[in-house]
């Protein structure tokens, strides 16, 4: 079962912060973060381990409460080469590598 | 450069036709990974595999198959069987999750089926 993902859709101004939040009905071991631009392939941003360690990106952060199997990636100070559809991705186990998707939120950054 | 292939990148099949998608990576990756994108449903894991010769179903398995002959290779046929296989797929590969691996996924460019 997919990942929920809210909102699924947000405009934004330039400068401006958005939290995309990813809620889970399964135990989770990792949550991933993507970003997908228009016509191109998901690019890795971030993941986030069961016990709290973050690896990715410098200027994106993101939480996961292991006990509401939730997590959120927050973007501040927004750049307009943000915009695009974000997918959390979602690991049950240690040792299994099944990925499972979000349905992705679309973000858009206007001047 | 290191990197995934996928092939062709559009592919047009009459109904009833088997298609097979070609997805090749030169990263020494042990996982692959085949995603259905469609408009608002995300990416839906078809099939996936950690190992040679070993392979999983994803959550929407049913009119596809794969194999995994080879590291390197990951291919998919998308069979009559399918019932609206006109779509968007993507091909992953990854390094196995551990202490220095963070399990990224590394995508190609992705292969549209239209079928007509």
């Amino acid at each position: 079962q997919q990942p929920v993902q809210s909102p699924q859709a947000v405009i934004l101004r330039e400068g401006e912060d958005a939290v995309i939040n990813c809620s889970s009905s399964k135990a989770l071991y990792s949550v991933h973060w993507y970003r997908q631009k228009h016509g191109e392939a998901p690019v890795f941003l971030m993941i986030l381990l069961k016990g709290g360690e973050q690896k990715g990106h410098e200027k994106i952060s993101a939480s996961f409460n292991e006990k509401k199997q939730q997590s959120s990636l927050y973007l501040t100070a927004s750049q307009l080469s943000y915009s695009g559809t974000y997918f959390c991705g979602t690991k049950s186990n240690f040792g299994n590598e099944k990925l499972t998707f979000g349905t992705g939120t679309r973000l858009t950054i206007i001047p | 450069d290191g990197g995934i292939t996928q092939s062709p990148k559009y592919l047009f099949r009459k109904e009833g036709q088997n298609v097979t998608l070609s997805c090749e990576q030169n990263l020494n990756h042990d996982a692959m990974y085949w995603y259905r994108q469609d408009p608002g449903q995300g990416l839906r894991l078809i099939y996936y595999s950690q190992i040679v010769n070993d392979f999983q179903k994803g959550d929407i398995a049913e009119g596809y198959s794969v194999s995994r002959e080879k590291k390197e290779s990951f291919p998919l046929t998308v069979t009559s069987a399918q019932k609206n296989p006109t779509a968007f797929y993507l091909c992953a590969s990854s390094l196995l999750t551990g202490m220095t691996n963070t399990g990224e996924l590394f995508f190609g460019e992705g292969s549209r089926l239209t079928v007509l």
